[in-house]
């Protein structure tokens, strides 16, 4: 299975930060890659496809980018709706596989 | 609209078993792979299965190989999960999704409790 190396697994920040979280994938995956937010009690949303792709819906505030095995997903201005956890997903091989995750906190 | 809804979860004893449902809706369910993916508490998301449009190709985490049965009946547009041996460890939030893009349509998930 593809490993996907995901940090930081937590962040502390404010509303109107400007925040980063990074995904490694253990080997060339295609740009098959996908960021979901993911709140208590709630489904997973999908937020970006395809590396930089954003779902309908999805504010452009949220945005990805990165190639082969390295990839970024930007909170451009936080927002008090966007603490939550955030996972990377790569979709070129079965299983998809998940990042470990970042739990974005209200500092 | 789209649509995925699990039920089925519950209190079960260890070495019990459960099923289950994921009823989907809103979309052509024979054209797609569905998976079941679980999270424990305090811990990240971990496929569990997947099982191809006909039923023919199904995968399973080793973490629940022998022990949990995928299935689905396209005439009924639904999935289930069969669990059998169940531990403490298996006691987490099973979500039901489509496998499409990666997944991208989730259930809100169905909370199971494995204890004495």
């Amino acid at each position: 299975d593809i490993q996907l190396t995901q940090s930081p697994s937590s962040l502390s920040a404010s509303v109107g930060d400007r925040v980063t979280i990074t995904c490694q994938a253990s080997q060339d995956i295609s740009n098959r890659l996908n960021w979901f937010q993911h709140k208590p009690g709630k489904a997973p949303k999908l937020l970006i496809y395809d590396v930089s792709h954003l779902e309908t819906g999805v504010p452009s505030r949220f945005s990805g980018s990165g190639s082969g095995t390295d990839f970024t997903f930007t909170i451009s201005s936080l927002q008090t709706e966007d603490f939550a956890t955030y996972y990377c997903q790569q979709y070129d091989f079965l299983p998809y596989t998940f990042g470990q995750g970042t739990k974005l906190e209200i500092k | 609209q789209e649509q995925v809804v699990e039920s089925g979860g519950g209190l079960v004893k260890p070495g019990g078993s459960l099923r289950l449902s994921c009823a989907a809706s809103g979309f052509t369910f024979t054209a797609y792979y569905m998976g079941w993916i679980r999270q424990a508490p305090g811990k990240g998301l971990e496929w569990l299965s997947y099982i191809s449009s006909s039923g023919n190709t199904i995968y399973y985490a080793d973490s629940v190989k022998g022990r949990f049965t995928i299935s689905r009946d396209n005439t009924e547009n639904s999935l289930y999960l069969h669990m059998n041996s169940l531990r403490a460890e298996d006691t987490a939030v099973y979500y039901c999704a489509r496998v499409s893009r990666g997944t991208d349509y989730w259930g809100q998930g169905t909370l199971v409790t494995v204890s004495s």
